[in-house]
């Protein structure tokens, strides 16, 4: 079945406790992104990849960090985490420009 | 840049009326345009895009949308309202000669009532 896998999907953290939220999808595309949701502000852009090596930031990149070592996984870090990255966080996933993005079923972040 | 306005956060229609859910886009280079569905809890499906050609493109679940130039819109239309069309829905639109930078809206809640 196609899908991306984000994991966890509920996570409780502490300020300051680098943390890492995993992103894999089985579809084999280039393309993959990360997006926070907040509520009166939509999905927003934090970091996307055209490829293996190539990443390039989106709307809010600050306080996240991602790699893409392989091109199935697409992680993203918080080094430090803070308040103001409580959030629900989707990755997804396209082949090509203009394509269907498929989303993940999302983490639901809480930092205290 | 591109941008989307979605008006109206919160929308409540009769199971049975018509669901019209309002989508306004600026690009500076032609789009590709898409809407999203969430529901409670999920990821986000898509819909149905446009991205060349016909203009009024067909979704699943009976949702519809028609890409107007003129009007710089793509509003997303129903004729018959479902109580499982209770969602958030999210327009969203992308640069044609830029890869993967999907902007979104901030969303319409749509509520159906009996």
């Amino acid at each position: 079945e196609a899908q991306v896998t984000q994991n966890p999907r509920y996570l409780i953290t502490v300020t300051g406790k680098k943390l890492t939220v995993t992103c894999s999808q089985n579809m084999n595309h280039e393309y993959m992104s990360w997006y926070r949701q907040d509520p009166g502000l939509g999905l927003r852009q934090i970091y996307y990849s055209m490829n293996v090596e190539v990443t390039d930031k989106g709307d809010v990149p600050e306080g996240y960090k991602v790699s893409r070592k392989e091109k199935r996984n697409f992680p993203l870090i918080l080094e430090s985490p803070s308040p103001n990255q409580t959030s629900l966080y989707f990755c997804a996933s396209s082949f090509l420009q203009g394509a269907e993005a498929f989303f993940g079923q999302g983490t639901r972040l809480t930092v205290v | 840049a591109q941008s989307v306005t979605q008006l109206g956060s919160h929308v409540s229609v009769s199971e049975g009326a018509l669901v019209l859910l309002r989508c306004n886009y600026s690009s500076s280079v032609p789009p590709y345009l898409f809407w999203y569905v969430q529901y409670p809890n999920q990821g986000l499906q898509l819909l149905l895009k446009y991205t060349t050609g016909a203009t009024l493109v067909k979704g699943i679940n009976g949702f519809e949308a028609e890409f107007k130039k003129s009007e710089t819109s793509f509003h997303l239309t129903k004729p018959s309202a479902h109580m499982s069309d209770a969602a958030e829905y999210f327009c969203a639109v992308t640069p044609f000669d830029t890869a993967s930078k999907l902007t979104f809206g901030t969303g319409t809640r749509l509520q159906v009532t009996l």
